[in-house]
């Protein structure tokens, strides 16, 4: 298997524009995260899928940021305007939990923006 | 959501072995532990998971006390490759409303 495939690795953007991260997880994988790696706050979990429903989003900043899964293949992570904070590591994660567990989740390479 | 704390960092020579502990005194009674590694520029990497007592795999060993508030990862023989960030979590499954929750990590680093 592939395993979690982001893209773009890495996105350089100014203030103002929108920038669009995809992410394909591991074939048969219900369940879908987003999160987010700054030096200041660690590993944040925005939002995450079940079957391509929005289960919990807590986690996303405001509402310039929006997810969507529109089919078990793929997900995307939208930021519109984007801001020099929203500069971090956005990894997507995707698992297949058994029953009562957490599961192991497998994380992607990571997608690192700069927003100047 | 059970709240974790382990030590910030941690200091080993090659060949040593490794215990980080992790407390977490207000775990679920549905809530399992699990322990991922990450390396610089790369997402984190599932090591281990356990509910209670001793779990073993080729990479490590979980030890959870009786009462699971608290849990050891082990590392035997580390080698400079295992110098990273590892990660102490509890969660239980997510249809139960439970979601995982990474904390400040303790970063290992190995030395010659």
């Amino acid at each position: 298997d592939a395993g979690v495939i982001q893209s773009p690795r890495h996105e350089v953007t100014e203030m103002g524009q929108e920038v669009t991260l995809r992410c394909k997880p591991i074939s048969g994988h219900d369940y879908l995260f987003w999160y987010r790696q700054t030096m200041m706050r660690g590993l944040e979990l925005l939002i995450y899928f079940n079957n391509n429903v929005p289960i919990d989003d807590s986690g996303m900043p405001e509402d310039r940021f929006s997810a969507k899964m529109p089919n078990a293949s793929f997900s995307t992570l939208k930021i519109q305007p984007s801001e020099p904070r929203d500069s971090a590591v956005y990894f997507c994660a995707s698992t297949r939990p058994g029953q009562g567990k957490t599961g192991e989740l497998f994380f992607g390479e990571g997608s690192r923006l700069t927003v100047l | 959501l059970a709240k974790t704390t382990q030590p910030i960092s941690m200091d080993s020579y090659e060949g040593q072995e490794v215990n980080i502990t992790c407390s977490h005194n207000n775990i679920a009674t549905n809530d399992y532990i699990t322990w991922y590694q990450q390396f610089p520029s790369q997402g984190p990497r599932f090591i281990i998971q356990g509910y209670k007592t001793k779990v073993t795999n080729e990479v490590a060993s979980l030890f959870i006390p009786a009462d699971r508030k608290s849990s050891t990862l082990s590392l035997p023989r580390v080698s400079l490759s295992d110098t990273a960030v590892y990660y102490c979590l509890v969660g239980a499954t997510y249809n139960q409303g439970g979601k995982l929750i990474f904390g400040q990590g303790t970063e290992l680093s190995v030395k010659p």
